[in-house]
């Protein structure tokens, strides 16, 4: 167990909807990570926050949002969804900021997008 | 073609055999590190080497890093079943200020199979 909680663990939902995805970080970890892993693209950084702000931004869809609450959790929001969109999200968590060392992950998300 | 590329892309052994992964990597980085990730399941840490460094050891894993030629091995030796699974490397690129992105950009990882 990597002390990262990811939830739902499975979605499935239609074109052209709205989805929430959360992550809660193990303790004391201040960054979260968000990456998106499917079969063609490999995983794809999405995005980073560290303690409530923006810090490194991926090849992220206008679409998608992430934030960052004060109590460190963090949510991504997909909408419009497609098709492409299915793809196995992870949340990942780390102490530090500026260097990026050992990642943990969550066990994921799985978007199905019908 | 993207930042970390493994090869090979599949790798079939029996148990009681080495495992050795490569990655490729294009920018200058601060550190590469190797990841494993059991079937749909989320991705483990599983050993860290700095730019500074040539080779590190843990346990049954070797890595080297070569910085010249942007390169990195991970090495499994007396492999088991238990380590069938898809390896990653991951690289933490340097800015032009020197410092991190502040993001791992992973390769596409080799599957490792290990027959009992």
């Amino acid at each position: 167990d990597s002390g990262v909680t990811q939830t739902p663990k499975h979605l499935i939902t239609a074109t052209g909807q709205r989805v929430t995805l959360r992550c809660s970080p193990r303790s004391g970890d201040l960054s979260v990570y968000w990456y998106q892993q499917s079969l063609d693209q490999g995983l794809q950084f999405l995005i980073q926050y560290y303690n409530g702000e923006e810090r490194a931004k991926g090849n992220i869809l206008e679409r998608f949002s992430a934030q960052q609450f004060p109590d460190l959790h963090s949510e991504l929001n997909l909408s419009s969804l497609e098709l492409g969109d299915s793809a196995l999200y992870f949340c990942a968590s780390s102490v530090d900021e500026g260097y990026t060392e050992k990642l943990f992950f969550g066990s994921g998300t799985q978007l199905s997008v019908l | 073609s993207q930042q970390g590329e493994e090869d090979p892309q599949a790798l079939s052994i029996q148990e009681g055999e080495n495992a050795t992964m490569n990655c490729s990597y294009k920018t200058s980085i601060n550190n590469l590190q190797w990841y494993r990730q059991n079937s749909g399941r989320g991705l483990v840490h599983l050993i860290l080497i700095r730019s500074n460094e040539r080779e590190k050891h843990s346990g049954r894993l070797r890595v080297t890093l070569d910085t010249s030629k942007k390169s990195s091995s991970l090495l499994i030796t007396a492999s088991r079943a238990a380590d069938t699974a898809s390896y990653f490397c991951a690289t933490d690129a340097k800015n032009a200020g020197g410092t991190s992105y502040g993001k791992l950009t992973f390769g596409q990882g080799t599957i490792l199979t290990v027959h009992p």
